[in-house]
């Protein structure tokens, strides 16, 4: 069946880049995406490709898909301590709205 | 971006009882979802809601336990039945957007702030 894979936790000094990968298994998949969820808060839609594209870049994020390897990346350039948060990577087949989702990696950044 | 709102935040419930969430969109749209996050877990879609016709649950929930109402195109309420611990989680509506990128399709998902429900 589907799924959606991401380490867990991943620590980085503020102002270094920060690295999440996320492997998936759907090759059918239309769109990935990457969101962010806050402590206590809901879920922010960050940043998402379309799988005909192997990168995306938008400020600080760039995200690469590699369609072959089915690895997802996202990028974060001079990572803030207001990037601490769970990011989740989530895959869509299709035109409807199931999304699959990893298991969410937590970013720690560091002062 | 859409604007969605989620009516209660959160609520504290006795086992035995239910809890209905509503869910508010400032635009018209055909689809709206619902998923569950267990605590300290990823998200899982419960079932899609489409106006004028039933949900349509995905394995491993059921209409009696989720039933899901959908009166018009920007609104929704799942409500939660006869509750137990292991129904506290949050609960996030979601909708499909059309993104600047174009086309016909629904390519952003955009989701509500979600409804902390603890069991006791």
């Amino acid at each position: 069946g589907e799924d959606v894979e991401q380490s867990l936790f991943l620590s980085v000094r503020e102002g270094d880049s920060s690295v999440i990968n996320c492997t998936y298994t759907d090759s059918s998949s239309t769109y990935l995406y990457w969101y962010k969820q806050e402590p206590g808060a809901g879920l922010q839609l960050l940043t998402y490709i379309f799988s005909n594209m192997d990168m995306k870049q938008d400020q600080r994020l760039t995200v690469l898909l590699n369609k072959k390897d089915k690895h997802l990346s996202l990028r974060i350039a001079d990572t803030q301590t207001g990037d601490s948060a769970i990011y989740f990577c989530a895959e869509r087949s299709g035109n409807t709205g199931k999304l699959i989702f990893g298991q969410g990696t937590t970013l720690q950044v560091k002062p | 971006s859409a604007v969605i709102s989620q009516k209660p935040s959160r609520d504290i419930c006795q086992r035995g009882t239910s809890l209905t969430i509503q869910c508010q969109v400032d635009s018209q749209v055909t689809m709206m979802f619902w998923y569950r996050q267990q605590p300290g877990q990823s998200l899982t879609l419960i079932a899609t809601a489409n106006q004028g016709s039933e949900a349509t649950y995905e394995s491993g929930f059921v209409i009696d336990k989720f039933p899901i109402s959908r009166p018009n195109l920007t609104f929704s309420t799942l409500t939660v039945s006869n509750l137990s611990p292991e129904d506290s989680s949050i609960y996030l509506c979601s909708i499909p957007n059309r993104g600047l990128a174009g086309g016909s399709s629904y390519n952003e998902q955009f989701f509500g702030p979600g409804t902390r429900l603890t069991v006791l």
